[in-house]
């Protein structure tokens, strides 16, 4: 295990309420990562993170916002929730730059009622 | 914009029977390419890193394999136990930027 923990893994929540995702990490990596996985589409990433306080947009972001105030915590917020977001997300971490893997969670189950 | 197909989508094999999954990439300098294998309901699980044309690395009955437009996974005489759905991505070198962008996967179901 690569030491990434996400909770809630299962979440079912309604239509317009804020939803915050969390990832927690024991290897103190600099990069971590939100991407959504859905079918036909594969995995798309939402936000990363290069450092507390330091985070860019991926190619999905909009309606998600992203904050780390710890190295360790990467939180992902959804405002206020839509159908379409009903989806798995998964957290990954990696640790030096260059050319070294992703290594993710078991992924938080979002389904938006 | 950078790209990655994976093909076939799906590919149901007999337990033993021999195969290839392929993976083509558009990039703009190509600074790794990864694979990666994902049981239902689990994150996908790092099995190798590519970086140059030429490059192979092996691991148990898979061996990956590159090229300057795209990557093989080999499957030699697979077992049950090795389905799975297997993501390729890749990272671009141009901008130093830390993305990583996957294909939609190849589902493998090796029968007994």
């Amino acid at each position: 295990d690569a030491g990434i923990t996400q909770s809630p893994r299962h979440k079912v929540t309604e239509t317009g309420t804020p939803v915050t995702l969390r990832c927690h990490q024991t290897e103190n990596h600099r990069y971590m990562y939100w991407y959504r996985q859905d079918p036909g589409h594969g995995l798309r990433l939402i936000h990363y993170s290069y450092g507390v306080k330091d985070t860019d947009k991926g190619e999905v972001s909009d309606g998600y916002s992203v904050s780390r105030s710890k190295t360790e915590d990467f939180l992902l917020t959804l405002e206020s929730a839509t159908s379409s977001q009903t989806s798995v997300y998964f957290c990954a971490i990696k640790g030096t730059g260059g050319a070294s893997p992703l290594h993710f969670g078991n992924g938080t189950r979002l389904t938006v009622t | 914009e950078d790209q990655v197909t994976q093909s076939p989508e799906a590919l149901r094999l007999q337990e033993g029977e021999s195969s290839s999954l392929n993976c083509s990439y558009t990039v703009s300098g190509l600074r790794g390419l990864f694979w990666y294998r994902q049981d239902p309901g689990k994150g996908p699980e790092f099995l190798f890193t590519l970086y140059s044309a030429g490059e192979e690395k092996e691991k148990e009955r898979l061996k990956a394999t590159l090229t300057k437009k795209e990557s093989f996974l080999h499957i030699t005489a697979p077992k049950p136990e090795d389905s799975a759905t297997y993501l390729c991505a890749v990272q671009a070198g141009q901008g130093g930027s830390e993305k990583l962008v996957f294909g939609k996967g190849t589902k493998l179901t090796v029968n007994p």
